[in-house]
């Protein structure tokens, strides 16, 4: 199956501050899409995103298929933004749902009052 | 939000007993899938459904069996629980869009 990476593994940022968070792919993938953990658990899909560029308020996100990568940015980050943040897809030459959705480790977010 | 509700939430058991987890699902989506949340190794992807009595394993299906006898239930088995299945339990829902969606969750101890 595919392997997905995401960086940084680990980011603390004073509230207001804006990030980019990586997934890189190692092969041409269908279905991504980002999602969020809060810090009860709870699991968000933030964004459905095989291509192109979509806005959802202070978060956004692009994905280069071509380049096997997708970037998430978050603006002015409040205390709120704070947990995992995960990106996820399954291979093109896979078994679509029966392999489900392959998901990085993802990246932990601290923003700080 | 998806209508996607999981029960129990919380539940200790032992080894060697037989557990049932439930989803239900009032979004009428084709597709349902369990996920298993653990350190080091994120979500892996246990049984998914493609329709009613339509199942097939994932990555990490051993030990574990399904059931979708409804469009709107599906049901996670552990035949006789071990420690090493101790972990939060998510279930999944997606329709024609591949959009993904979770339920909150079942945490599991097996003790």
């Amino acid at each position: 199956g595919i392997q997905v990476e995401q960086s940084p593994p680990d980011l603390i940022l004073q509230e207001g501050a804006n990030s980019t968070l990586r997934c890189n792919f190692s092969d041409s993938v269908n279905n991504l899409q980002w999602f969020h953990q809060n810090p009860w658990g709870q699991l968000i899909n933030l964004f459905y995103i095989p291509s192109g560029t979509k806005q959802n308020g202070r978060l956004s996100a692009t994905t280069v298929a071509t380049e096997r990568y997708s970037l998430l940015y978050i603006s002015s980050s409040q205390t709120t933004d704070s947990g995992v943040y995960f990106c996820a897809g399954w291979g093109l030459w896979g078994r679509g749902g029966a392999d489900g959705l392959t998901f990085g480790k993802g990246t932990h977010l601290i923003i700080q009052p | 939000d998806a209508g996607i509700t999981q029960s129990p939430r919380h539940k200790v058991t032992e080894t060697g007993t037989p557990v049932t987890l439930r989803c239900h699902q009032t979004e009428n989506h084709r597709y349902m899938y369990w996920y298993r949340q653990d350190p080091g190794h994120g979500l892996r992807l246990i049984h998914y459904s493609y329709g009613v009595k339509d199942t097939d394993k994932g990555e990490v299906s051993d030990g574990y069996s399904v059931s979708r006898s409804k469009t709107e239930d599906f049901l996670l088995t552990l035949e006789s629980a071990t420690s090493s299945q101790t972990s939060v339990y998510f279930c999944a829902i997606s329709g024609a869009n591949e959009k993904l969606f979770f339920g909150s969750g079942t945490q599991l101890s097996v003790l």
